[in-house]
């Protein structure tokens, strides 16, 4: 596609519910990353994925954040038992290789947790 | 671990007047430098980078260069304009497979 695509672009989820947000990278970009940010705060790493294969998760706050990429293209990033404190802005970014080159972010989901 | 502090803002200036914001880092090996821009209801773009020391990264008016003895990668733009009204993060990566570190951004606002 023209660029990274995130959907939904708004979500509220009432505490203790579960969310899946969902990121489109730039077609044929190898690497794909996902960080959160929080108001007023730069993007925070969450976990990096070059292909299928997550070769980097140790930005994920808890364990209920898991992310997967099964086909090597399209990448969701789900948080289960949603808590106020997720509250944020979830960005992705794709790389067509490995970090150092050009990495381009979507617009981002916005989520809250009321 | 890799840090980058930059300078914090609101940083408000008049249309045509001289920019810095500073930026500087803590990195293990080499990182490449990056600055990030954000306007209003948009993504981050890529402004500008530099991949070693001394390398001067430029685009749209914009320039910073890599200053590896001084951990600094400050922005600097001679003119500014009202458009150029947005966020603006420093970053670094220290190379391979890992994400970008970025700093908390800097707000500035260009009045006419």
């Amino acid at each position: 596609g023209a660029g990274v695509s995130q959907s939904p672009r708004y979500k509220v989820a009432k505490r203790g519910q579960d969310v899946a947000l969902r990121c489109d990278p730039i077609s044929g970009h190898v690497s794909l990353f996902w960080y959160q940010q929080a108001l007023g705060q730069g993007p925070e790493f969450l976990t990096y994925f070059q292909n299928e294969a997550q070769l980097d998760k140790s930005g994920l706050p808890s364990d209920r954040f898991f992310a997967e990429r099964p086909e090597g293209s399209v990448s969701t990033l789900k948080i289960q038992r949603t808590q106020q404190e997720d509250s944020a802005v979830y960005l992705c970014a794709s790389s067509l290789v490995a970090s150092g080159t050009e990495a381009f972010f979507g617009q981002g989901t916005r989520l809250t947790v009321v | 671990g890799n840090s980058v502090t930059q300078m914090e803002g609101p940083v408000t200036l008049s249309e045509e007047a001289f920019l810095t914001i500073n930026c500087t880092y803590t990195a293990t090996g080499y990182p490449s430098l990056f600055w990030y821009v954000q306007y209003p209801g948009e993504g981050l773009q890529l402004l500008l980078k530099a991949t070693k020391a001394d390398d001067k990264g430029s685009n749209k008016g914009f320039e910073a260069t890599y200053r590896k003895e001084t951990t600094s990668f400050h922005l600097e733009k001679g003119s500014v304009q009202v458009s150029d009204s947005a966020v603006y993060f420093c970053a670094l990566t220290g190379g391979g497979a890992d994400g970008l570190t970025f700093g908390k951004g800097t707000h500035l606002i260009i009045q006419p």
